[in-house]
């Protein structure tokens, strides 16, 4: 079983729906959680950083951790076809803080 | 500033050659990090670097030498690779030591490096 999982995709959404991205995980020790936006040929763009449970809001991204659950969501309001690009989770533990644990990636398709 | 400088963008190296792969960051960081990504997949660790000190080496085989020569600084050396290295190079950092923010890591845009 992976630490992290998530679905590739690709998911296509026209433009200015909302759109839930998910990851869950298996390691309970885990309790710093991010989701990185990348852009082809591009290097991970750190979008929601979240430590331990609950919600964070910047603009039209809401990041959610449950972790009674293990699962991690990221909603995008508003989508943009600028927001077309794959979404990375990634996770690390406070006993193992320095190695990230990355989900595979969602292909997010936003259509004019 | 939250920037990670990666240099150069795109590379191409022979399988003789020697080349290195350079990032900066100027963040207070004392975490640094080598990732390697293929074509959709997710980055996976090489390398980790915590206060200078090499704590984390992924079995990369001895052809990826990395060095920190300070706290702002990250070397990944190259020598006698294959084609099945050629991917992209992904350089990231955060904070070290026990906090919330340590989780936050950075990532670079990454080398391009094609092995021919």
């Amino acid at each position: 079983q992976k630490e992290v999982e998530q679905d590739p995709g690709p998911l296509s959404v026209p433009e200015g729906a909302i759109v839930s991205l998910n990851c869950t995980y298996s390691n309970s020790a885990f309790q710093y959680f991010m989701w990185y936006r990348q852009y082809s040929r591009k290097g991970p763009e750190l979008l929601m950083y979240t430590y331990s449970s609950g919600n964070k809001e910047d603009g039209r991204f809401t990041a959610q951790v449950d972790k009674s659950s293990k699962y991690i969501s990221l909603f995008i309001r508003d989508s943009q076809p600028s927001d077309s690009a794959t979404y990375l989770c990634a996770m690390t533990g406070r006993y193992n803080f320095n190695k990230f644990y990355f989900g595979s990636g969602t292909k997010l398709n936003v259509k004019p | 500033d939250t920037e990670v400088t990666q240099t150069p963008k795109h590379l191409v190296m022979g399988m003789t050659n020697k080349k290195s792969l350079k990032c900066e960051q100027h963040m207070g960081h004392r975490a640094m990090y080598w990732y390697k990504q293929k074509a959709k997949k997710p980055p996976e660790l090489m390398f980790v670097y915590s206060y200078e000190k090499l704590s984390i080496n992924e079995s990369v085989p001895s052809r990826f030498s990395p060095e920190c020569p300070n706290s702002s600084l990250l070397n990944l050396h190259l020598h006698a690779l294959q084609p099945e290295d050629s991917a992209l190079y992904l350089c990231a950092s955060s904070q070290a030591g026990r906090g919330p923010a340590e989780g936050e890591a950075f990532f670079g845009q990454g080398t391009r490096l094609t092995v021919v």
